[in-house]
C-alpha cells in the first residue's frame, strides 16, 4: 500500500501566523493520466471533512486563498498563509494514485 | 441544494447486518463516481468502497471485501451500502462522498451516519 505520512501531527498557531503541513508518500503520486492525485481535507469538529485542495495545488471554489498546496512526486505541502480561528480541526492529505487509496494520519491544528 | 444525506446507521450485534443509504440532491448524480468512507472512533479515514457512474467499476477495501456490497440507483439519486457479518471493528462513522469528475478527490460529503457494532 502507498503510505502517506504527515508531519507534524499537531500544530498550535497564533491567529494571523502562517502554518505548514508536510505530506510524504512512499511512491510517486504522479498518475499515468499526467495528474498528481494528492488532495487535502479539513475535518472540523462536528462536520464532515471538506476538500481544500486537489491535484496538489487546485483550490476548490469557495476555499479561501490563504490555503495553498505545492509539491510533486512524493513530497507535498499545505500552507495556510494567515491562520484564522475557523481553521481549527484535523487536516488530512490523501493519495488516489494507487489502490487502496489512503489518507495520512492527520494533523491537528489548534489556535494559541 | 447540493447535498448528500446518509441514513441507516445504528446499533447492531456482531454478525448482524445494516443497509446504509445516501440520497443525493442538487447535482446530476449519475455523472459521478461515489465512495463510502469510514472513520472509526479515534481513528483515521478509510475508503472502503467506490462505484462508478454506471456501476461497472466497483472496489472494496480488503477490510470489508466479501461482507459489504455497494450499489446505486441513478433513477432515485441513491447510493447504498449493504453491510453483512458486521464485526466490532466495523464501528465507525460512515460517510458517502462524491468524486470530482475525472479525479480521485471528494468534493462533497454527507454528514455521516454512525454504525455501532456491539453485543
Amino acid at each position: 500500500d502507498v503510505v502517506v505520512t504527515q508531519t507534524p501531527l499537531s500544530l498550535s498557531v497564533a491567529p494571523g501566523q502562517p502554518a505548514s503541513i508536510s505530506c510524504k508518500s512512499t511512491e510517486s503520486l504522479l498518475h499515468s493520466s499526467g495528474k498528481t492525485l494528492l488532495s487535502w481535507y479539513l475535518h472540523k469538529p462536528g462536520q464532515p471533512p471538506q476538500v481544500l485542495i486537489y491535484e496538489v495545488s487546485n483550490r476548490l471554489s469557495g476555499v479561501p486563498d490563504r490555503f495553498s498546496g505545492s509539491g510533486s512526486g512524493t513530497d507535498f505541502t499545505l500552507r495556510i498563509s494567515r491562520v484564522e480561528a475557523e481553521d481549527v480541526g484535523i487536516y488530512y492529505c490523501f493519495q488516489g494514485v494507487r489502490l487502496p487509496w489512503t489518507f495520512g494520519q492527520g494533523t491537528r491544528v489548534e489556535i494559541k | 441544494q447540493v447535498q448528500l444525506v446518509e441514513s441507516g446507521g445504528g446499533l447492531v450485534k456482531p454478525g448482524g447486518s445494516l443497509r446504509l443509504t445516501c440520497v443525493a440532491s442538487g447535482f446530476v448524480f449519475s455523472d459521478y463516481y461515489m465512495s463510502w468512507i469510514r472513520q472509526a472512533p479515534g481513528g483515521g479515514l478509510e475508503v472502503i468502497s467506490f462505484i462508478s457512474e454506471r456501476s461497472d467499476i466497483i472496489y472494496y477495501a480488503d477490510t470489508v471485501k466479501g461482507r459489504f456490497t455497494v450499489s446505486r440507483d441513478n433513477a432515485k439519486n441513491s447510493l447504498f451500502l449493504q453491510m453483512n457479518s458486521l464485526r466490532d471493528d466495523d464501528t465507525a462513522v460512515f460517510y458517502c462522498a462524491k468524486h470530482i469528475i475525472g479525479d480521485v478527490a471528494f468534493d462533497l460529503w454527507g454528514q455521516g451516519t454512525m454504525v455501532n457494532v456491539s453485543s
